[in-house]
């Protein structure tokens, strides 16, 4: 198992373009959680999802941003008409939860985004 | 929301032990303690979790308080390699992992 994997690593955009961020979690996870984190703060949670339902999306999500997770595996992150706010790093998190408290996120890297 | 209150910052000498504060005064009686923590460069990484009792793995130990609101990570010898932002995170139902700002904590040499 290679661990929670997220693609691009790095990218780089103009203002107003849409990008796509791919989040492939480890195999046997149902559930996958995104965050955005910003440079000095903590990663702030954006939605999350249990096999392919989206259980929980946080009021940060606009109406720019979509997540799916069609088939319950890999998950992306779109953000359509992107804005210079937007720039930050992309963190996705899996898990699988065994007994009540045993929530333990597994992170990817994280896809950074920089809106010019 | 249940919310937790750390220190911006601390610092520790290497080798010696370290003990991260967490405050979470309005935890409810079904909320567990996590802690990750997040090195230079990279994604969050799990440290430890617990609910009542005392915790230990290979990583450092969680004391949590009699009363329950607050907790302390402790790490027994810190090494140049724990420097990290540390995060205290009450976990509700196993659904909700909010961060805070964490700790930053610097190891000198």
């Amino acid at each position: 198992d290679t661990g929670v994997s997220q693609n691009p690593r790095h990218k780089i955009t103009k203002r107003g373009q849409n990008v796509t961020f791919r989040c492939d979690p480890i195999s046997e996870h149902n559930r996958l959680y995104w965050y955005r984190q910003t440079l000095g703060q903590g990663p702030e949670f954006l939605t999350y999802f249990q096999n392919e339902a989206q259980l929980e999306k946080s009021r940060l999500l606009s109406d720019r941003f979509s997540a799916e997770r069609p088939k319950g595996s890999f998950s992306t992150l779109e953000i359509q008409r992107t804005e210079q706010g937007d720039s930050a790093m992309y963190l996705c998190a899996s898990s699988s939860p065994r007994g009540l408290g045993a929530n333990v996120l597994t992170f990817g890297a994280g896809s950074r985004l920089t809106v010019l | 929301d249940a919310k937790t209150t750390q220190p911006n910052s601390m610092e520790s000498n290497e080798e010696e032990p370290v003990h991260l504060p967490c405050n979470h005064s309005t935890i409810s009686g079904t909320d567990y303690i996590h802690w990750y923590r997040q090195l230079p460069s990279q994604g969050p990484e799990y440290v430890i979790h617990g609910l009542t009792s005392n915790v230990n793995n290979r990583m450092a130990s969680l004391a949590i308080a009699e009363d329950r609101k607050s907790s302390t990570l402790i790490l027994h010898r810190a090494t140049l390699r724990d420097a990290a932002v540390y995060y205290c995170i009450l976990s509700t139902n196993n659904n909700d992992m909010r961060f805070g700002a964490g700790t930053r904590l610097t190891v000198k040499p």
